[in-house]
């Protein structure tokens, strides 16, 4: 079944130390993205990409970094220089570079939190 | 920039009728699109409708239906026929080209 794979589901980092969240699709979807949700609140924008080996800052792209050297990976990096990294993440992707009526396929989401 | 509004913070309805949560939006764009999602207590976000902004009718997907007016920039999400699952979450989401931003959401408990 396509879908999109994050992981791990659970993470544990301790202040100072950078920490990779993995996301892949195997929907042949050209855009990714990540999310940021905090609780009780509403998922905000940190990164995007709508093609291999281009990328753009979201909303909230300070202290977080990402790579697209394939089409079906987009992992995601947070950086010590990130001062709350306790939150919800979630990646998805889409179809093609523009506005689809079919929404974002999303995925299950790793909860960070720092220790 | 793009700013989305979903006033309750959590919303209550007996099981078997209707509730409409509500959605304002605000942008200068002439196009884009407005999405509902569903996000249960596991986390995953669940892709509910679609209403584009040049759409002449509102959206409907099974007993989920929205009320676009696009004068009042409000995009309302209808539930109909209530149902205990239909506990959770929900975010309303705007795009205007590829990049979705969300709301706060509502969270609606069904009541049996």
């Amino acid at each position: 079944d396509g879908g999109i794979t994050q992981s791990p589901k659970y993470l544990f980092r301790k202040e100072g130390q950078n920490v990779t969240l993995s996301c892949e699709q195997n929907l042949n979807h050209d855009a990714m993205y990540w999310y940021r949700q905090d609780p009780g609140q509403g998922l905000r924008l940190i990164y995007y990409s709508q093609i291999v080996n281009d990328f753009q800052k979201g909303d909230i792209a300070e202290g977080y970094s990402v790579s697209r050297e394939k089409k079906e990976s987009f992992p995601l990096t947070v950086t010590s220089a990130q001062k709350n990294p306790t939150a919800f993440y979630l990646c998805a992707s889409s179809i093609g570079q523009r506005r689809t009526r079919n929404g974002y396929t999303f995925g299950s989401g790793t909860r960070l939190t720092v220790v | 920039a793009q700013k989305i509004t979903q006033t309750q913070p959590g919303m209550f309805v007996q099981e078997k009728e209707a509730v409409t949560l509500d959605c304002t939006y605000d942008t200068s764009d002439p196009s884009y699109g407005l999405f509902w999602y569903k996000q249960p207590s596991s986390g995953e976000m669940i892709f509910l409708i679609y209403q584009g902004s040049y759409d002449q009718q509102n959206a409907t997907e099974g007993r989920y239906s929205l009320n676009f007016q696009k004068a009042r920039k409000s995009a309302n999400l209808v539930i109909s026929a209530s149902q205990l699952g239909d506990s959770a979450m929900y975010f309303c989401a705007m795009s205007r080209d590829n990049d979705m931003r969300f709301g706060a959401g509502t969270r609606l408990t069904v009541k049996p």
